[in-house]
C-alpha cells in the first residue's frame, strides 16, 4: 500500500460529459502529480501541484483542469469527454522537502468513455 | 527536450537474470528511477539512484548507471515469475519537478 488513494477506481461516462477524479496524497506529502497512462501514448505527465500551488504543466489539454486542496487532496476534472480519453489517470505524490524525494503512485481511476 | 527511452519487451526463464536498459537525454538529471507496474495496478517504487552514483544494489535489484552514456540499467538476479511486469525508468531533472517516465518494459518470465 503506497498510502495514496485515488478515487473512484472505475469511471464509466459517455462523449461530452464531465468527470472528476479525487487523489489524497501520502500523509505528509506537499505535492501532488497527475498522469494519464494508455496504451498508445505510455505514461503521460500532465499536471504537478506542490501545497496548494501549480508548479508544472505538462501534456494537458485545456479541457482538463487540477486543483489541490488546502487539506492537500487533489482533484482532476475532464471535461467535454472524448473517446480518446479513455486511459487509467494516476495520482503520485511526495514530500519534496528533501534530497531523496520519489513519487509513491496511487492504483489510478480507470476511465471508460462509450 | 528531455527524453527516456527503453526496449518494450524482454523475456528471461525463471531463474536467470534479467537486465532491462534505459536511456536518458537530460544530463543534468539528479536522481533516476525504476517503478515495477503489475497488471491493475499502480507504479510500485522498486529503487533509485542519486547522478553521482555508479552502482546501487537492494537485494536482487542491481542498478547501474553510466552518466558518461547516459544509461540506466536494472539488474534482476534469479528472475521469478512474479516479477513478471512492466519497468519503468524515471528521471528527475535538476531543479526541476518534473518527472520523465520512459515508455516501460513489459519482463515476461517463463517458467
Amino acid at each position: 500500500d503506497s498510502g495514496v488513494t485515488q478515487t473512484p477506481k472505475h469511471l464509466i461516462t459517455a462523449t461530452g460529459q464531465r468527470v472528476t477524479l479525487r487523489c489524497s496524497p501520502r500523509s505528509g506529502d506537499l505535492s501532488v502529480y497527475w498522469y494519464q497512462q494508455s496504451l498508445d501514448q505510455g505514461l503521460q505527465f500532465l499536471i504537478h501541484y506542490y501545497n496548494g500551488e501549480e508548479r508544472a504543466k505538462g501534456n494537458i489539454l485545456e479541457r482538463f483542469s487540477a486543483q489541490q486542496f488546502p487539506d492537500l487532496h487533489s482533484e482532476l476534472n475532464l471535461s467535454s469527454l472524448e473517446l480518446g480519453d479513455s486511459a487509467l489517470y494516476f495520482c503520485a505524490s511526495s514530500p519534496e522537502g528533501g534530497p531523496n524525494q520519489p513519487q509513491h503512485f496511487g492504483d489510478g481511476t480507470r476511465l471508460s468513455i462509450l | 527536450g528531455e527524453d527516456v527511452e527503453q526496449s518494450l519487451f524482454l523475456s528471461v526463464r525463471e531463474g536467470d537474470s534479467s537486465v532491462i536498459n534505459c536511456t536518458y537525454t537530460d544530463s543534468s538529471s539528479t536522481y533516476l528511477y525504476w517503478y515495477k507496474q503489475e497488471p491493475g495496478a499502480g507504479l510500485q517504487l522498486l529503487t533509485y539512484i542519486f547522478s553521482n552514483m555508479d552502482m546501487k544494489q537492494d537485494q536482487r535489484l542491481t542498478v547501474l548507471l553510466n552518466k558518461k552514456d547516459k544509461h540506466l540499467s536494472l539488474r534482476i538476479a534469479d528472475t521469478q515469475t512474479g516479477d513478471s511486469a512492466i519497468y519503468f525508468c524515471a528521471e528527475k531533472g535538476g531543479g526541476t519537478y518534473k518527472y520523465i517516465f520512459g515508455t516501460g518494459t513489459r519482463l515476461k518470465v517463463l517458467a
